[in-house]
């Protein structure tokens, strides 16, 4: 069964360095999200992406957050200057279809020190 | 705007008892209704989900969710747990026909515990 997946699985960081977060979705998918879900927290939306461009936006989602399509195969979330308030489990999702079919990823544990 | 409401933050039970964890939205707009499991240290993964036609829903480990819509719910249910079943449960909608790429919306999420 085909899956989306995230690299790294873990990654640890100090405040104010940059990260990204690396995804690959399903090919044949054409709609692509970042969540977060802060520990013992719910599953928030950050951004969902679709034809090249951000189709909407939380209020998370914030100047220090970008999110890029590099090549068409990869969908990656950087955030510039990380906060501890950053550390959050982050998960990838595509869909193929527009409001439902998502598959998410595993995630990838971010911890800012 | 969506929001959903799951009411019970942890469900304790024994294995083999049944067991309803019960999730609420609210919504301008129709829309798609699911249920997502996740196991300890793993990520999301969806268990079932309502988009049309017939208002009760099966997955293929024998729960069942129930579309209501005057109730605004969309519970989920099984009729005997079992061990494996520890998880946390999180019931998250999405809106119909936006357009573009619609976001889910996510409740806080359900513990259920199973025990001997």
């Amino acid at each position: 069964e085909p899956e989306v997946t995230q690299t790294p699985s873990h990654q640890v960081t100090q405040m104010g360095q940059e990260v990204i977060l690396r995804c690959v979705p399903i090919s044949n998918h054409l709609y692509f999200y970042w969540y977060r879900q802060i520990l013992g927290q719910k599953v928030e939306f950050l951004v969902s992406f679709y034809n090249n461009e951000i189709s909407e936006k939380s209020e998370i989602f914030d100047d220090q957050f970008s999110v890029e399509r590099p090549d068409g195969s990869n969908f990656t979330l950087k955030i510039r200057s990380t906060k501890l308030e950053d550390s959050a489990m982050y998960f990838c999702a595509s869909s193929e279809r527009q409001g439902w079919g998502y598959t998410f990823g595993s995630g990838t544990r971010l911890t800012v020190v | 705007a969506q929001s959903v409401t799951q009411l019970d933050s942890q469900v304790p039970v024994f294995e083999e008892a049944p067991v309803e964890l019960r999730c609420n939205y609210s919504s301008s707009v129709s829309v798609y209704l699911f249920w997502y499991v996740q196991y300890p240290n793993q990520g999301l993964q969806l268990l079932l989900k309502y988009l049309s036609g017939s208002t009760l829903v099966e997955s293929i480990n024998g729960f069942e969710a129930e579309f209501n819509k005057s109730q605004t719910s969309f519970h989920l249910r099984k009729p005997s747990v079992h061990i494996s079943d520890t998880a946390e449960y999180f019931c998250a909608v999405s809106p119909l026909n936006t357009g573009t790429a619609s976001k889910l919306t996510f409740g806080t999420g359900t513990r259920l515990q199973v025990t001997l």
